[in-house]
């Protein structure tokens, strides 16, 4: 089993949608979660992190269910400059080694 | 700050050759991180330096692979002698400190190798 894993998708949706991600992860003793965004071939770009309690920011909510070992992002009213790949994060031991999931695949369209 | 620096942005190289790839961390960072992404693989971390330090290489994929750090500011990874399956795109990477802190990425180099 992958230590962190994502459904590739694509998501398409339409504008205004709501759409919701998830990632798992296999290290129950994982300290650290972020969501990052990937534009096309562009580098990674830290979207938000996770906190136990849930955060959100803007049309983003994150959350963190670590009984099931998941987190997950909702994206709500999808914008077309949403479109983007999705990558989860998880810092697992001492060191806070990060493992980047392969990313979830959202297209907006109009 | 202009970010994470890294050159070159392309490289295309044949089989057998050295390739050092190029990397300047944000000031005042105290974490450099190496990183490979391929459409099969996704985003592999290979190395990660404190304060110039290797902490863990435990991802470099063999011995062909080196990186150093000789100082704060500058890092090198080289891959001697490459191999078609080493095309990727590298990412260097830095950060505060470890835990909660975000890392920052440069734009990456594209490497062919034919």
């Amino acid at each position: 089993r992958k230590e962190v894993e994502q459904d590739p998708g694509p998501f398409n949706v339409p504008e205004g949608a709501t759409v919701a991600f998830n990632c798992t992860y296999s290290n129950s003793a994982s300290q650290s979660f972020f969501w990052y965004r990937q534009d096309c071939r562009k580098e990674p770009k830290l979207l938000m992190s996770v906190y136990s309690s849930g955060n959100e920011d803007g049309r983003f909510t994150a959350q963190l269910n670590r009984a099931s070992q998941y987190i997950s992002l909702l994206i709500r009213d999808s914008k077309l400059s949403d479109s983007a790949t999705y990558l989860c994060v998880v810092l697992s031991g001492g060191s806070y080694i990060p493992t980047f999931g392969r990313g979830t695949s959202l297209i907006v369209h109009p | 700050d202009a970010g994470v620096i890294q050159s070159p942005r392309h490289e295309v190289t044949e089989m057998g050759q050295e390739v050092t790839l190029r990397c300047k961390p944000i000031s005042g960072h105290d974490y450099l991180f190496w990183y490979r992404q391929t459409m099969m693989r996704g985003l592999e971390l290979l190395i990660y330096f404190n304060n110039n330090v290797p902490i863990d290489d435990s991802g470099m994929p063999e011995d062909r692979f080196s990186a150093k750090m000789p100082n704060a500011s500058f890092s090198t990874l080289k891959i001697q002698p490459s191999e078609p399956r080493d095309s990727a795109v590298y990412f260097c990477a830095s950060s505060l400190y470890q835990g909660y802190s975000e890392q920052y990425f440069g734009p990456g180099t594209r490497l062919t190798v034919t």
